[in-house]
């Protein structure tokens, strides 16, 4: 079993929905949470981050940590055909340029 | 600031034919990794440096090696390549000194793309 699982869609939507990402995870010692979004033949880049349980908002994303459940979300509001990327979800125990163990990736289609 | 570089951005290659990849950092990042992406397997670690003169194995290291020439180049080496090396590559880098470093924010390169035949 992986210690991170991600559907990897694909997942397509109507533009203006709400999409729902989710990952979970097995490692409790995992302790900061982050959403890359990868658009085709592009490395990675961060979108969201959080340390430890909560949410965090950031315009039309809001990250969600449940560490009780070992689940991470990602929902995006109003969703744009700019949106259409794979997501990848990344965890580590610890900050400061260590590891990151990452999910398969969800791939997101957001049609007109 | 260019950021993270990599070459070449594609290569072919046959059967045990060998080569480096390079990648360079601007941003004066401690801790160098690189990654090799395949569909359904994520992105999966093959080697980091945590600083300059320090290299480990991640979690597919076979087939590959690397040197960390100085503080901004990390190199990956494919000694004799073989048809499962194909993939693609990203180099990534991270460093303290920064509340993106402190949080553990990995930057990523473009990439480059692999076909062993």
């Amino acid at each position: 079993q992986k210690e991170v699982e991600q559907d990897p869609g694909p997942l397509s939507v109507p533009e203006g929905a709400i999409v729902s990402l989710n990952c979970t995870y097995s490692n409790s010692a995992f302790q900061y949470f982050m959403w890359y979004r990868q658009y085709s033949r592009k490395g990675p880049e961060l979108l969201m981050y959080t340390y430890s349980s909560g949410n965090k908002e950031d315009g039309r994303f809001t990250a969600q940590v449940d560490k009780s459940s070992k689940y991470i979300s990602l929902f995006i509001r109003d969703s744009q055909p700019s949106d259409s990327a794979t997501y990848l979800c990344a965890m580590s125990s610890t900050g400061g340029g260590n590891k990151l163990t990452f999910g398969t990736g969800t791939q997101l289609k957001v049609e007109l | 600031n260019a950021g993270v570089t990599q070459t070449p951005k594609f290569q072919v290659l046959k059967t045990g034919q060998s080569m480096t990849l390079q990648c360079a950092q601007d941003m004066n990042h401690n801790s160098m990794y690189w990654y090799r992406q395949d569909p359904g397997m994520g992105l999966r670690l093959i080697y980091y440096s945590a600083s300059e003169g320090t290299t480990d194995k991640g979690e597919v290291p076979n087939g590959y090696n690397v040197s960390r020439l100085n503080k901004r180049e990390f190199s990956l080496r494919l000694e004799s390549a073989a048809p499962s090396q194909t993939s693609v590559y990203f180099c990534a880098s991270s460093g303290m000194g920064s509340l993106a470093g402190a949080r553990g924010e990995q930057f990523f390169g473009p990439g480059t793309r692999l076909t062993v035949l």
